[in-house]
């Protein structure tokens, strides 16, 4: 059974303060994705990785970095947190080894950030 | 087993064509279906539909979904040849804390000039 784990499921920062999220699959997945969800806007791609020191900016990368140093863990940065970054943050992996066949993106539980 | 069946696999219009891509799904714990364009890298996200009969718009993309008749349908109109990709159909259910999205394989669209 797939695992995706979330660092946090809730956090608390304030405007300015540097913020780690991290991922971390067991299923030995290339590819690994950030997202967050806002009420009205479904989910919108951060950045996501291929795989191990890979990285593509999504739809959203503005005030966000990512680390993958180990094919298993995704980190998602904020460098300066703002208020318009709370949100809930989801982490998703993808074993994308046949092209189309079988794209099932597994989401962790998810961290809702709050930005004071 | 859940499934989502995307049709056609493949489509090969002309520019100003208007195409009509097909979404199917079999999920237990429907909550939201998404369409997605895929180029060369990850997906782009075009619409979350959640209600039946309601359509989403975003310029020359529309989307419908029939949750009685378990299908969407993606509509494209006056196509450019910027168009051209693999469209993602995915829905999404409440399995686990935060749901899981099961994709469809895709149609590829080739708009020719």
């Amino acid at each position: 059974d797939v695992k995706v784990t979330q660092s946090s499921r809730y956090l608390v920062k304030r405007t300015g303060e540097k913020v780690f999220l991290e991922c971390v699959q067991d299923m030995d997945h290339e590819n690994m994705f950030w997202y967050r969800q806002d009420p009205g806007l479904g989910l919108r791609l951060i950045y996501f990785s291929y795989d191990v020191k890979m990285k593509e900016k999504g739809d959203i990368p503005e005030g966000y970095s990512v680390s993958r140093e180990k094919k298993e863990r995704f980190s998602l940065i904020l460098e300066s947190a703002s208020t318009n970054q709370t949100s809930m943050y989801l982490c998703a992996s993808r074993d994308w080894t046949s092209g189309r066949e079988g794209e099932t993106q597994y989401f962790g539980p998810g961290t809702r950030l709050l930005v004071l | 087993e859940d499934k989502v069946v995307q049709s056609p696999l493949s489509l090969v219009v002309h520019e100003g064509d208007t195409v009509t891509l097909n979404c199917s799904y079999e999920v237990t714990n429907f909550r939201s279906l998404l369409w997605y364009k895929q180029e060369k890298k990850a997906p782009t996200f075009l619409f979350m539909l959640t209600s039946s009969g309601i359509e989403k718009k975003s310029g020359r993309l529309s989307s419908i979904l029939d949750k009685k008749e378990l299908f969407s349908i993606l509509n494209i109109t006056a196509t450019q040849t910027g168009d051209s990709a693999v469209y993602l159909c995915a829905v999404r259910n409440y399995g686990g804390s935060q749901g899981n999205l099961i994709f469809g394989k895709g149609t590829k669209l080739s708009v020719k000039p």
